[in-house]
């Protein structure tokens, strides 16, 4: 299967603080690329998505950078508030199936 | 989301037993799919189907069954259930405009003992 990985398991920050999630991937053919937040008890929700042909995209209080030389996409949480506590995955696009990471926690202390 | 409607959302069954989870859907997308979750190794693809009359193998689909029974529904068959089977299973929809936006339910936790 692909391999797509995250750098940490678990990430804790303060309040108020930016948080950067990693995630490495290893299939150059990627072309499309997804952030999803999971919450305890419920299914991932979409964040943000980013094509191959772009290096940066941003949203509300966030922004997904693609490094393709290195295989590389992070996500930035700007300010983070308790409700941006949840795990984190990055999803990459091969033909027509997604492949997951395996999460990153992310606590937010008050 | 309430859109994507996973049932049941508990199950404990025994090995060997037949088991069906249920997935209906009302965003009236026509992509279905269905994971599953373990721990340490994030959510892993077992069937899709892009129509009623497209199904697809995902990376592990080995032991499971899917039918797509309409546009709005897919449901999921472990048809002799082992216990690593235990899981979290998700099923997502999509639409094709949209590409990889995939909207989940709220998962199903099987216990297979």
């Amino acid at each position: 299967g692909e391999s797509v990985g995250l750098h940490l398991p678990t990430l804790s920050v303060q309040e108020g603080d930016n948080s950067i999630i990693n995630c490495a991937y290893s299939n150059s053919a990627s072309d499309y690329f997804i952030w999803y937040k999971q919450e305890s008890g419920k299914g991932p929700q979409f964040i943000i998505d980013i094509r191959s042909n772009m290096d940066k995209r941003q949203g509300q209080r966030v922004t997904v950078l693609l490094n393709k030389t290195v295989k590389h996409l992070s996500l930035q949480i700007a300010a983070t508030q308790p409700g941006d506590s949840a795990v984190y995955f990055c999803a990459e696009n091969i033909g027509n199936q997604f492949y997951f990471g395996t999460g990153t926690s992310l606590t937010v202390i008050p | 989301d309430a859109d994507v409607t996973q049932t049941p959302r508990n199950r404990i069954t025994k090995t060997g037993k037949r088991i069906m989870l249920e997935c209906s859907q009302t965003k009236g997308h026509d992509r279905m799919y269905w994971y599953r979750q373990d721990p340490g190794l994030g959510l892993r693809l077992i069937y899709y189907s892009f129509d009623v009359k497209d199904i697809n193998k995902g990376e592990i689909s080995d032991g499971y069954s899917v039918s797509r029974q309409a546009q709005a529904k897919f449901s999921l068959s472990l048809e002799s259930a082992i216990p690593n089977q235990t899981a979290l299973y998700f099923c997502a929809t999509s639409d094709w405009g949209t590409k990889g936006i995939q909207y989940f339910g709220a998962g199903t936790r099987l216990s297979v003992l």
